[in-house]
């Protein structure tokens, strides 16, 4: 059974620093793995896909990377800003782009100006 | 991009009766869409799979007689919390699929559910 973890639970930083949030799956056959952010009370955004064939995806100041074989993705944050915070999951699809997403624990990330 | 609602946003229901969430596709068709439940501070737990026309696909776990899911038409997809309780109380998201290539599965706002 796919279980999907991700550190740390929650983040507190001053604005303008470099983040990293890490995520981990435990079985390495995934088709792809998307981030998404969450704001209070409401549904969520797509950030970032990558592929399973793939190493990096970038957008603006994010940056996603995947290492397949050990179950591991990276979610890159630069310069952050307090409009970051919210909750950022990451969730990894088995089989196809129309497969169910098994979604992480979360990160809860606090910027304060 | 691609638009999924539900409505409603929130709702209040006594113990004991049922309630129904609407998730609707606004501007493209589905033939897939998913239910998830989200407990506070909790990440998303998949509940069932829905396919137009055809019987939902439920999880492990989740009571298919007590989460009702009905998806008629391409566009909307129907959750009905029976016979509700306090712990069914949560935020429930659902989510669209658009078509078979990468990101394109949308998701709904969410619906926050309080049992009384």
């Amino acid at each position: 059974k796919q279980e999907v973890t991700q550190i740390p639970a929650a983040l507190s930083v001053p604005e303008g620093e470099n983040l990293v949030l890490n995520c981990s799956f435990t079985d390495s056959a995934i088709y792809n793995l998307q981030w998404f952010r969450q704001d209070p009370g409401k549904g969520l955004t797509s950030l970032l896909l990558i592929q399973s064939s793939q190493r990096e995806q970038t957008s603006g100041r994010l940056n996603a990377s995947l290492d397949k074989s050990s179950g591991r993705s990276t979610l890159y944050i630069a310069a952050s800003q307090p409009g970051d915070s919210a909750t950022y999951l990451c969730a990894v699809r088995r089989r196809r782009n129309t497969d169910k997403l098994i979604f992480g624990t979360g990160t809860r990330l606090q910027v304060f100006p | 991009g691609a638009v999924v609602s539900q409505h409603p946003s929130w709702v209040i229901c006594k113990s004991g009766t049922s309630v129904k969430i609407e998730c609707r596709s606004l501007d493209f068709q589905a033939t897939t869409m998913f239910w998830y439940r989200q407990f506070p501070k909790q990440s998303l737990m998949l509940m069932a799979t829905s396919n137009e026309g055809s019987k939902a696909t439920y999880e492990q776990g989740v009571e298919k007689d007590k989460f009702l899911i009905n998806h008629a038409s391409l566009t909307l997809s129907t959750l009905t919390v029976t016979s509700a309780h306090p712990e069914d109380s949560s935020f429930y998201i659902c989510s669209a699929l658009r078509g078979t290539g990468a990101n394109e599965q949308y998701f709904g706002p969410g619906t926050r559910l309080t049992v009384t």
